[in-house]
């Protein structure tokens, strides 16, 4: 079955390390996206990227980074410099054209000790 | 600027009456409309979408949305709620071009009474 996967489904992380969340999809998706979830905030766009090696900014960049060196995956790392990365964090993928629909993973959540 | 907006938080309907979740958007042109629904700890799940023509779209579920440009909506609806209804959802909007991300509502929270 295609879809997006996200590893792990629980992550622990104590102050002042990096951590990186694995997303995977094999849907031939071109783009794909990395949102944060806080309660109450909806979903808020950190990165995203349209085609391999290449990718943009989203509104909360600060603290993260990604790469995209394969089409199939989107690896995020949360970086020391996240201030507050306690959160459910999501990634989604979709074709690169005007219907843009986006499929998404089910999910990590980070939590900081 | 672009943005979305869900007025209601948090809603509570008895299982078996109806369901309506508003959903307002703001943008220069029509933009691509999304619903999706998310349960607790997991992922969201693609409800249903407008693009152009019926401005009344069935969705996944028993639920649908009518877009309505006059008021810049795109309001969720079904007719008789389940207990696994119960959710959070989340509206959507994508610009009509190529290269761009969508921008998300807030979320409503539907809780189920028996």
């Amino acid at each position: 079955d295609g879809g997006i996967t996200q590893s792990p489904k629980y992550l622990f992380r104590k102050e002042g390390q990096n951590v990186t969340l694995s997303c995977e999809q094999n849907l031939n998706h071109d783009a794909m996206y990395w949102y944060r979830q806080d309660p109450g905030q909806g979903l808020r766009l950190i990165y995203y990227s349209q085609i391999v090696n290449d990718f943009q900014k989203g509104d909360i960049a600060e603290g993260y980074s990604v790469s995209r060196e394969k089409k199939e995956s989107f690896p995020l790392t949360v970086t020391s410099a996240q201030k507050n990365p306690t959160a459910f964090y999501l990634c989604a993928s979709s074709t690169w054209d005007r219907r843009n629909e986006q499929f998404f993973g089910p999910g990590t959540r980070l939590t900081v000790l | 600027a672009q943005s979305v907006t869900q007025p209601d938080i948090h809603i509570t309907v008895s299982e078996g009456a109806s369901l309506e979740l508003r959903c307002n958007y703001s943008y220069g042109a029509t933009p691509y409309l999304f619903w999706y629904v998310q349960s607790p700890g997991q992922g969201l799940q693609l409800l249903l979408k407008y693009f152009s023509g019926d401005t009344l779209v069935q969705g996944i579920k028993g639920f649908e949305a009518e877009f309505k440009r006059s008021q810049s909506s795109f309001n969720l609806r079904k007719p008789s709620v389940h207990w696994s209804d119960a959710a959070e959802y989340f509206c959507a909007v994508g610009a009509p071009q190529a290269g761009t991300a969508l921008i998300f509502g807030k979320g409503t929270t539907l809780s189920v009474s028996s």
